[in-house]
């Protein structure tokens, strides 16, 4: 069945380090979802990629979507104590399937 | 945001006792879901419904009753829990037929079973 999985589990860094966060399906993905929940929140969604290849921004953040569809990363440059809480990325392995989602990299900051 | 609300926020009960969990969503969406997020395994989909019928069931112990009356509203009616069901539950609302669509989650009940 659809398994998405993701890595690192946890991430610990400085405040000021880049920190990754990959996500790999077993299957190729239609689209790929990212999430972030601070902790003690709930799931929020970030961004949404859908092309192969495809690359976007938002401000520090940078998402990624493999050429093959089956592999996704999130990029943070320069973090801050502000982008503590857990990413989750999220696959869809067809246009109108289900969501699947990673088990989460829970990124601390340190100041 | 208040998109989709949860109710309660908390909630603490015995093994023996009877409760229910509240979503209710404000977005005019047509999917609602019920997750179980715990340190052990972190987002687990334990139901969807779509257009108010029940459309995913994940092999949920049957002391976890699921209700969607509208679309708007869906219950998750508690009996007879064990401690292993301590967790947070989320609830969340998507727009289905789109093939891209969102997911908004809602708050979550934090439950603890002692």
């Amino acid at each position: 069945g659809q398994q998405v999985m993701q890595i690192p589990q946890y991430q610990h860094v400085q405040e000021g380090e880049d920190f990754t966060t990959y996500c790999n399906s077993s299957t190729t993905l239609s689209n790929i979802q990212w999430y972030k929940q601070r902790p003690g929140g709930h799931p929020v969604f970030l961004i949404q990629l859908v092309k192969s290849g495809e690359v976007k921004k938002q401000k520090r953040l940078t998402f990624q979507f493999g050429e093959a569809k089956k592999n996704s990363s999130l990029h943070i440059t320069a973090t801050q104590t502000t982008d503590v809480g857990t990413y989750f990325c999220a696959g869809r392995g067809s246009t109108l399937g289900r969501l699947y989602f990673g088990r989460g990299t829970q990124l601390t900051v340190w100041p | 945001e208040t998109g989709v609300t949860q109710t309660p926020r908390h909630l603490v009960m015995g093994m023996t006792n009877k409760k229910s969990l509240k979503c209710e969503q404000h977005l005019g969406h047509n999917a609602m879901y019920w997750y179980k997020q715990s340190a052990k395994k972190p987002l687990e989909l334990m139901f969807v419904y779509s257009l108010e019928e029940r459309v995913e069931n994940n092999s949920v112990p049957s002391r976890f009753s699921p209700e969607c009356p509208n679309s708007s509203h869906l219950f998750l009616h508690l009996h007879t829990l064990q401690p292993e069901d301590s967790a947070l539950y989320l609830c969340a609302s998507s727009q289905e037929d789109t093939g891209s669509e969102t997911q908004y989650f809602g708050p979550g009940t934090r439950l603890l079973v002692l």
